[in-house]
């Protein structure tokens, strides 16, 4: 089982529709936890922390359960600029080597 | 804050030759430096692990004298692809993490072509 495993897509989803993906982890240790937001042919740029307590940025909602090892993302009212690869990041405790998941592919269609 | 540069964004070069690639942070200081590669429709790989003065730590299946790293300082480090290959043309992305809080910020990305 991989480390980190997300659903490649890609995700199909019309413009003001609201779209979650998830992301497991298989190792319990995991401490860290972050979303990224890929677009063609550039580098990754952070998009939210995941925080134990979950996390809301505008739009974008960031939840942790760490019972069942997974992280979601929640995008509301989404826009044509969503449309992206979104990787799931996990950090083990007490390493800082990050393990990416391989990302979520996102179409927002008019 | 928290910004990355990557120097050159594309490079074209002979097989044979060497290339290096630089990364810097411009608004902290980074005491661990990542380089990774991407080649198209595929995830990103982890190639090496770099801490400020220290030797790098490779991951599995990654040639260290082939792929040089080198962390003179807190906010640079650089990878030397020696020897290139077509086979080594991708996408060389470096990240770099603050101490403490595990986010990471990438270079704009290195687009390298071997012929």
């Amino acid at each position: 089982r991989k480390e980190v495993e997300q659903d490649p897509g890609p995700f199909n989803v019309p413009e003001g529709a609201t779209v979650a993906f998830n992301c497991t982890y298989s190792n319990s240790a995991s401490q860290s936890f972050f979303w990224y937001r890929q677009d063609c042919r550039k580098e990754p740029k952070l998009l939210m922390s995941v925080y134990s307590s979950g996390n809301e940025d505008g739009r974008f909602t960031a939840q942790l359960n760490r019972a069942s090892q997974y992280i979601s993302l929640l995008i509301r009212d989404s826009k044509l600029s969503d449309s992206a690869t979104y990787l799931c990041v996990v950090r083990r405790g007490g390493s800082y080597i990050p393990t990416f998941g391989r990302g979520t592919s996102l179409i927002v269609h008019p | 804050g928290a910004v990355v540069s990557q120097h050159p964004s594309w490079v074209i070069c002979k097989s044979g030759t060497s290339v290096k690639i630089e990364c810097r942070s411009l608004d902290f200081q980074a005491t661990t430096m990542f380089w990774y590669r991407q080649f198209p429709k595929q995830s990103l790989m982890l190639m090496a692990t770099s801490n400020e003065g220290s030797k790098a730590t490779y991951e599995q299946g990654v040639e260290k004298d082939k792929f040089l790293i080198n962390h003179a300082s807190l906010t640079l480090s650089t990878l030397t692809v020696t020897s290139a290959h077509p086979e080594d043309s991708s996408f060389y992305i470096c990240s770099a993490s603050r101490s403490g809080n595990g986010e990471q910020y990438f270079g704009p990305g290195t687009r390298l072509t071997v012929t």
